[in-house]
C-alpha cells in the first residue's frame, strides 16, 4: 500500500483555470505538508497542517488555498492559474512533525 | 536564521569511486537531519536520519552520513558508486515542524 499517494501525478493545464491536486496518507499522521520544487530542484514549504488546522503557511499566493477534509487528506486548490506555477508539488506526511514521508509529487504544467 | 546548505550544485563521479556530498547546518539547537533522495521522475526517498546518539549513521543503498557538530556538518558517503545512484540528493534539517530543505546536489556516475 502506498503510504502518501497524490493525485494526479501529471496534470497539464492552461492559463487562467482553476485546478486541485488531491493528496492522501494512510499511515495515521498527524502532521501533512505540501512542498513546491521548482525549475531549479529547489523545494519550498508552501503549507503545513496538524490535525486539520493549518499551522504552517508561508508566502505564497492566495490563489493558492489548501483544504484537510479529515486528517488524513490534505488537498490544494488553485485558482487562475499562472505559468510560474508551473513546477511538482510534494505532499508529505508525518507523525512526530520531524521524520516525513513523501509522495511521488505531481507535475504541473501551465501552457 | 535556520538554514541547511549544500554547497555543490553537481557532482561526477566514476562508477566505483568513492562519494561525500557536503552538508552544513544553520541552527540555534542541534537539528534533526536527514538526507533525501530524489530518482528523476522519482519523489523522495529517504536515505537516513540523525536524531541523536551514535554520529555515524548507517543509511539504505550503502550510503552513511557523520554528524559532526563542532563543523555544523552532515556529510553523506558511499565508499563505492553504482550508477543507479545518479539522482538528486537533498539534506533537511528541523527542530520544529518545519522541514528546511538544502538546494540539493545532482549526482552523475559515470561508467
Amino acid at each position: 500500500d502506498t503510504a502518501v499517494s497524490q493525485t494526479p501525478k501529471y496534470l497539464v493545464t492552461q492559463m487562467g483555470n482553476d485546478k486541485s491536486i488531491k493528496c492522501e496518507q494512510n499511515l495515521g499522521h498527524d502532521t501533512m505538508y505540501w512542498y513546491k520544487q521548482d525549475s531549479k530542484k529547489f523545494l519550498k514549504i508552501m503549507f503545513s497542517y496538524n490535525n486539520k488546522e493549518l499551522i504552517i503557511n508561508e508566502t505564497v499566493p492566495n490563489r493558492f488555498s489548501p483544504k484537510s477534509p479529515d486528517k488524513a487528506h490534505l488537498n490544494l486548490h488553485i485558482n487562475s492559474l499562472e505559468l510560474g506555477d508551473s513546477a511538482v508539488y510534494f505532499c508529505a506526511s508525518s507523525q512526530d512533525g520531524r521524520r516525513a514521508f513523501f509522495g511521488q509529487g505531481t507535475r504541473l504544467t501551465v501552457v | 536564521a535556520q538554514s541547511v546548505t549544500q554547497p555543490d550544485i553537481h557532482i561526477t563521479v566514476s562508477e566505483g569511486a568513492s562519494l561525500e556530498l557536503r552538508c552544513n547546518y544553520s541552527y540555534g539547537a542541534t537539528p534533526y537531519l536527514f538526507w533525501y533522495v530524489q530518482s528523476p521522475g522519482q519523489g523522495l526517498q529517504l536515505l537516513l536520519k540523525y536524531f541523536s546518539g551514535d554520529t555515524l549513521v548507517q543509511g539504505i543503498k550503502g550510503f552513511e552520513a557523520e554528524f559532526k557538530r563542532s563543523q555544523s556538518s552532515f556529510n553523506l558517503r558511499k565508499p563505492s558508486v553504482h550508477w543507479s545512484d545518479a539522482a538528486e540528493y537533498f539534506c533537511v534539517g528541523t527542530n520544529t515542524d518545519k522541514l528546511i530543505f538544502g538546494t540539493g546536489t545532482r549526482l552523475q556516475v559515470f561508467p
